[in-house]
């Protein structure tokens, strides 16, 4: 066990939809990572929270947002869904965002679009 | 930009056999390496890291080296067993960008 709570393990939903996704971090982590794992693109980085400020931005589309909570749970939201963003979320949360220290993963959000 | 290239899978061994899986890497500046494995259905964990060059990294039976003028991190384990059986990710974090960019993944069965 990661420490790290990734909630709803699953999740089924219509294209056009909207959908958030949510994570607890591991106990006094501040950074939280948000990732995307599909077939066809592997495992992609799409934003980093640190204590409630956006870090860092990868490939997250316009249709996606994150925030950080002041209790450091993050939730990534997706909207206007469609077919191609069925994949595996992942968050990752280490404590200080640094270089050297490892990021702890979450077991997955498993979203479906149909 | 980052980048990590591994090698494709799926690789498939028997038991006690030798393992290597390449993986080499494009950064800029000095960056932290990774392995990482997925077990089926699980979520990713930390396998083993080296944050400088020349560093080994080891757990598990698991090793790498960090070699800064190969700019390589090649995984390597003595003798596999059907439990390794999972996906390994190669990921490197350099000092610019501190989100982990990982590589294509290598998938490895290991047959009794």
């Amino acid at each position: 066990d990661s420490g790290v709570t990734q909630t709803p393990k699953h999740l089924i939903t219509a294209t056009g939809q909207r959908v958030t996704l949510r994570c607890s971090p591991r106990s006094g982590d501040l950074s939280v990572y948000w990732y995307q794992q599909s077939l066809d693109q592997g495992l992609q980085f799409l934003i980093q929270y640190y204590n409630g400020e956006e870090r860092a931005k990868g490939n997250i589309l316009e249709r996606f947002s994150a925030q950080q909570f002041p209790d450091l749970h993050s939730e990534l939201n997706l909207s206007s869904l469609e077919l191609g963003d069925s994949a595996l979320y992942f968050c990752a949360s280490n404590p200080d965002g640094r270089r050297d220290t490892e990021a702890f993963f979450g077991q997955g959000t498993r979203l479906t679009v149909v | 930009g980052n980048s990590v290239t591994q090698m494709e899978g799926p690789v498939t061994l028997s038991e006690e056999a030798f393992l290597t899986i390449n993986c080499t890497y494009t950064a800029t500046g000095y960056p932290s390496l990774f392995w990482y494995v997925q077990y089926p259905g699980e979520g990713l964990q930390l396998l083993l890291k080296a944050t400088k060059a020349d560093d080994k990294g080891s757990n598990k039976g698991f090793e790498a080296t960090y070699r800064k003028e190969t700019t390589s991190f090649h995984l390597e384990k003595g003798s596999v067993q059907v439990s390794d059986s999972a996906v390994y990710f190669c990921a490197l974090k350099d000092t610019g960008r501190r989100a982990l960019t990982f590589g294509s993944g290598t998938r490895l069965q290991v047959q009794p």
